[in-house]
């Protein structure tokens, strides 16, 4: 079955430690996205890659950093400089960047809390 | 920049209808979006408009009107399993940006 496949499903971070969160896409989509979610509000852009070696900030870029080698996978490194990183993190993808947003997907979220 | 803006939240009765609306500043679009997402889980996609008008899809329809800055998504024969948030989005070329989103709640 074609998805957006995050991990891990929780993760548990102690202060001051780097941590990468892990999404793979098989539905041959260009456009990768990477969003933040904190309690009750809705989707913060972090970063946003339309093409392999290529990827752009977004709104909340600062204290993270992305990579994006393959077309299938676009990993996301919150590093100690990001201030408060306990969230729900998503990732999404989309198809045909080029000929404007029209849908994203979005893999099933991993939970970071800094402890 | 680009803001989109939502009610928090709504309550209706089973088998009512909601219309959440949106609106929104922008300096250009393709398309304006709508999402569903239960509790811990992720977004899932209902409904997109790039041209004015109405777009109906079983229960959901989605409306835009680009003159006004303004869409709506409208849930009809609302059922239990609806209590959900719902978010509008616009996409602009290589992403989205989305809505702080309208909790739906649904009563018996």
């Amino acid at each position: 079955d074609g998805g957006i496949t995050q991990s891990p499903k929780y993760l548990f971070r102690k202060e001051g430690q780097n941590v990468t969160l892990s999404c793979e896409q098989n539905l041959n989509h260009d456009a990768m996205y990477w969003y933040r979610q904190d309690p009750g509000q809705g989707l913060r852009l972090i970063y946003y890659s339309q093409i392999v070696n290529d990827f752009q900030k977004g709104d909340i870029a600062e204290g993270y950093s992305v990579s994006r080698e393959k077309k299938e996978s676009f990993p996301l490194t919150v590093t100690s400089a990001q201030k408060n990183p306990t969230a729900f993190y998503l990732c999404a993808s989309s198809p045909e960047p080029g000929q404007g947003a029209t849908e994203a997907f979005f893999g099933q979220g991993t939970r970071l809390t800094v402890v | 920049g680009q803001s989109l803006e939502q009610p928090s939240e709504v309550t209706a009765v089973e088998g009512a209808i909601v219309q959440i609306n949106c609106t929104y500043q922008t300096s250009g679009f393709y398309g304006l979006s709508w999402y569903q997402q239960h509790d811990g889980g992720a977004p899932t996609f209902l409904s997109y408009n790039a041209l004015d008008g109405l777009e109906e899809t079983g229960r959901f329809s989605s409306f835009l009107s680009r003159s006004d800055s303004y869409g709506y998504l409208l849930l009809q024969e609302l059922q239990m399993k609806d209590s959900a948030s719902y978010f509008c989005a616009l996409g602009s070329w290589g992403k989205f940006q989305f809505g702080a989103g309208t909790q739906v709640v649904v009563t018996p």
